[in-house]
This record gives structure tokens, C-alpha cells and sequence, in this order.
């Protein structure tokens, strides 16, 4: 069974920082982009981050830009969002997703069930 | 970088309707189009990849048809098992964006 699991979250003051993780299994691992979406407390979905099968190319949304660096570890099957500089609008429920890869188009077609953050003083 | 206009914002509908939901992108994005479907409480779960594909175990009800700027989300027959939010994203390119959401419910 294909799985995604986040963990990491929790509550950080304004200005600090947090390491999200995603475990899988399931599917060969270096085979699938991956990302990060969030989704702030009775708000919409945002993508975040995304990278490619090897960690060459990384991509951002414009407010996380310099503050936050996706990575992952293809031999231990894992995603990881370093997350610095917080700031409460990065308040939210953060999910890994998959990408499809039988098509020439990167829909998000496994996601993990999310880990919150919260930042708060 | 592309941006995505979805509408409705919210959308009301009785059990057996036809609902259609629009998305349209600020530039071409050929078929790079898909929608998701959010319960309450749950993470969201892909409905229809590359425009008009349907995911493998999403029922034949949903369907989407477009390509370029414009793309609709229609569900043929709604059943109160529908009531969540819609998204779509445009994953044509790199930063991705998604759609405001539609809050669809039942009357």
C-alpha cells in the first residue's frame, strides 16, 4: 500500500524554525517528484514546494522563498521541509503529495493525511 | 507566473443536479489541469488528472473537459456523498498554483 506520513509539526514561536518530514512506502521513491502544500485554517490550498526525482530542481512559491528549502533522501525513502524565519501566516496544516507519473502531467495523486503548524507567541 | 481563477466560490444544488465548475488560467496551459475533491477534515484527493482523465476508483459521475485557458469540472448526478470542496491545480509548470475552491453543497 502506497503510504505518505508528515511529521514535525507543532508550535514555534515568530522567527523560529521547524524540520517537517515525510516517511513513505509503498513505491519506488526516486521515481516520483514530490511537494508540499499547506492550507491555513479555514483557507484554501497552496502549494508550497516541489523537487525533482533527485533533488536537482527545487521550486518555491514566492513567500517562502529564502526561508524555506525542500530536500529529500532517496535511499531512506523520506521528504523533508526545513522550515526557518516563521512567521504566523505559515500557520497551517502542511501535506506531502505524490505526483502521478503515468502522464505528461504532474497531477498530486497521493497525498499524506498532513502534520499542523502553528506560530504563535 | 500562471494563475488560476476558479468559480463558483460556493454552490448550492439539490441531489440528482448537474453541477459544472470553471477554472481558468491566466495563459495557455495545454492539458496541465487537474481537480481535487476535500472533505471535511480529510486531505484532498485527486478526481481528474491532465484535464479530462478520471483517476482510477473515482466514480464515472465526475468529468472534466478543456484545454488552454478554460476547464470545467461537471458532476453528472450529485449525491450528498459530494458535499466537500473542489479545487483545481494547474500543474502545467513549476510554481504551481491552485484555484480558490468551490464549496459545493447539498439544498
Amino acid at each position: 500500500e502506497v503510504q505518505l506520513v508528515e511529521s514535525g509539526g507543532g508550535l514555534v514561536k515568530p522567527g523560529g524554525s521547524l524540520r517537517l518530514s515525510c516517511a513513505t512506502s509503498g513505491f519506488i521513491f526516486s521515481n516520483y517528484k514530490l511537494n508540499w502544500v499547506r492550507q491555513a485554517p479555514g483557507k484554501g490550498l497552496e502549494w508550497v514546494a516541489s523537487i525533482d526525482h533527485f533533488g536537482s530542481e527545487k521550486y518555491y512559491v514566492d513567500s517562502v522563498k529564502g526561508r524555506f528549502t525542500i530536500s529529500r533522501d532517496n535511499g531512506g525513502n523520506s521528504l523533508y521541509l526545513q522550515m526557518n524565519s516563521l512567521r504566523a501566516e505559515d500557520t497551517a496544516v502542511y501535506y506531502c503529495a505524490r505526483v502521478k507519473i503515468e502522464t505528461d502531467t504532474d497531477a498530486f495523486e497521493i497525498w499524506g493525511r498532513g502534520t499542523t503548524v502553528t506560530i504563535s507567541s | 507566473d500562471i494563475q488560476v481563477t476558479q468559480s463558483p466560490s460556493s454552490l448550492s444544488a439539490s441531489v440528482g443536479d448537474r453541477v459544472t465548475i470553471t477554472c481558468r488560467a491566466s495563459q495557455g496551459i495545454s492539458n496541465g489541469l487537474s481537480w481535487y475533491q476535500q472533505k471535511l477534515g480529510q486531505a484532498p484527493t485527486l478526481l481528474i488528472y491532465a484535464a479530462s482523465s478520471l483517476q482510477s476508483g473515482v466514480s464515472s459521475r465526475f468529468s472534466g473537459s478543456g484545454s488552454g485557458r478554460d476547464f470545467t469540472l461537471t458532476i453528472s448526478s450529485l449525491l450528498p456523498d459530494d458535499v466537500a470542496t473542489y479545487y483545481c491545480l494547474q500543474d502545467y509548470a513549476a510554481p504551481y498554483t491552485f484555484g480558490q475552491g468551490t464549496k459545493l453543497e447539498i439544498q
